[in-house]
């Protein structure tokens, strides 16, 4: 059974850079793996905000990017708002259509 | 405008079936795969299935419902399903139909439907 690994809460400040991570329990996250991130508030469906490891989704302010780090998947939001208090999910491409998400990363920010 | 639709959520006793129902419509429905994402109350979200477009071949599902659920694509209608059988106290979830994009992830999420298993 795979499992993705992701922090389960990071508390900020607003301005501040934060770096959520995805990661395999077994082994590294790749471009292979076509890892995206979706945003989601409460009572509301997720909304996507990168794909393909570092592609924005339309509308997605440029504070967010993707990336690889390491060996894991990394969401960075470059000045953190208000607004981005929310949960954030990584899901990874396991290949034959399967895919995977990561337990999600609660991120406060005050 | 891409909208996403789930229908068919409700209260069903363990062991019991129910069948999810997702219109789709401000795209061409049937060239897409589709699949259904659940989250479990306070928890993460877990990818359940996947439809390829057109033929609706292949399928594939995650191993939590492998054998139970069963999913398929009315491209004449717009419509994606989730039959699901024999449920569990763990199936209780809100239940999101979402339109996959290739490049493997999923840009478009309906508003979800919600699943109750009574025992």
């Amino acid at each position: 059974q795979t499992v993705v690994t992701q922090e389960p809460a990071f508390s900020v400040s607003p301005g501040e850079t934060v770096t959520v991570t995805c990661g395999l329990a077994s082994g590294s996250v790749s471009t292979d793996h076509y890892p995206s991130w979706y945003q989601q508030t409460p009572g509301q469906a997720p909304r996507t905000l990168i794909y393909n490891t570092v592609s924005r989704s339309s509308g997605v302010p440029d504070r967010f990017s993707g990336s690889i780090f390491g060996n894991k998947a990394a969401l960075t939001i470059t000045g953190a708002q208000a607004d981005d208090d929310s949960d954030y999910f990584c899901a990874l491409y396991m290949g034959n259509g399967i895919w995977v998400f990561g337990g999600g990363t609660k991120l406060t920010v005050l | 405008e891409v909208h996403l639709v789930e229908s068919g959520g409700g209260l069903v006793q363990s062991g019991g079936s129910l069948r999810l129902s997702c219109v789709a419509s401000g795209f061409s429905f049937k060239s897409y795969y589709m699949s259904w994402v659940r989250q479990a109350p306070g928890k993460g979200l877990e990818w359940l299935a996947y439809i390829s477009g057109n033929s609706g071949i292949p399928v594939y599902y995650a191993n939590s419902v492998k054998g139970r659920f069963t999913i398929s694509r009315d491209n004449a209608k717009n419509t994606l399903y989730l039959h699901m059988n024999n449920l569990r106290a763990e199936d209780a979830a809100t239940y999101y139909c979402v339109k996959g994009v290739s490049g493997y992830f999923f840009d478009y999420w309906g508003q979800g439907a919600a699943v109750t298993v009574s025992s």
